[in-house]
């Protein structure tokens, strides 16, 4: 199972766009790269999800490099409502969902 | 109907206690999940069922018992547990494999105390 690596936590301002940034070192080749966010007492939510290159959603950009050890999820022009937890997962064939320990994104004014 | 419904939202019980979380949805998903998230720690999977059937167990102490009476239903049963068992526990289902893009629907979770 391939771990996950990301920034414990991140702020940035209103309006402005947030990359975070996910270290997958040892992704298989028949793993996707998932991204989900959760907020205090709720349960995690689905973002996005890609294999390789560039996915786009109506909510988020997912880029993933040729090598796929990495990827970036990329949050344009932030509100304050985006403050959250964001968790990056590898999936694989099976129904398991780890997460990693995720980064706590805080949107400042 | 897009929704995983918890049920109760918060409940306390004592050590010698047998209670009960429910899980529902009517989305027709073929799997179901239960999790449970200590604060400010990931979710970490317990059991996960497939068509009704249970498929996974993460070696999760018996004083935890699932069950799925249909394919809308999950239920986890509580019996006997310690104040460490204290958590959020998360109900989630999904249509297919995460592989293949069905992203998983988490319900709001139900806060459990055990005192």
């Amino acid at each position: 199972l391939a771990k996950t690596t990301q920034p414990i936590s991140m702020d940035s301002y209103e309006g402005q766009e947030v990359n975070i940034t996910c270290s997958h070192n040892n992704i298989a080749t028949n793993d996707y790269i998932t991204w989900y966010q959760q907020f205090p007492s709720q349960g995690p939510r689905f973002i996005i999800q890609g294999y390789k290159t560039k996915v786009t959603n109506e909510v988020a950009s997912l880029f993933i490099p040729a090598d796929r050890k990495s990827s970036t999820l990329s949050l344009p022009r932030v509100s304050l409502s985006d403050t959250a937890v964001y968790y990056c997962l590898v999936v694989w064939g099976n129904e398991k969902l780890t997460f990693g320990t995720g980064t706590r994104l805080t949107i400042i004014p | 109907d897009t929704e995983v419904t918890q049920t109760p939202k918060h409940l306390v019980m004592g050590m010698t206690n047998k209670k009960s979380l429910k899980c529902e949805q009517h989305m027709g998903h073929r799997a179901m999940y239960w999790y449970k998230q200590k604060a400010k720690k990931p979710p970490e999977l317990m059991f996960v069922y497939s068509y009704e059937k249970l498929s996974i167990n993460e070696s999760v102490p018996s004083r935890f018992s699932p069950e799925c009476p249909n394919s809308s239903l999950l239920n986890l049963h509580l019996h006997a547990l310690q104040p460490e068992d204290s958590a959020l526990y998360l109900c989630a289902s999904s249509q297919g494999l995460a592989r293949d893009g069905y992203g998983y629907t988490f319900g709001s979770g139900t806060r459990l105390t055990v005192v």
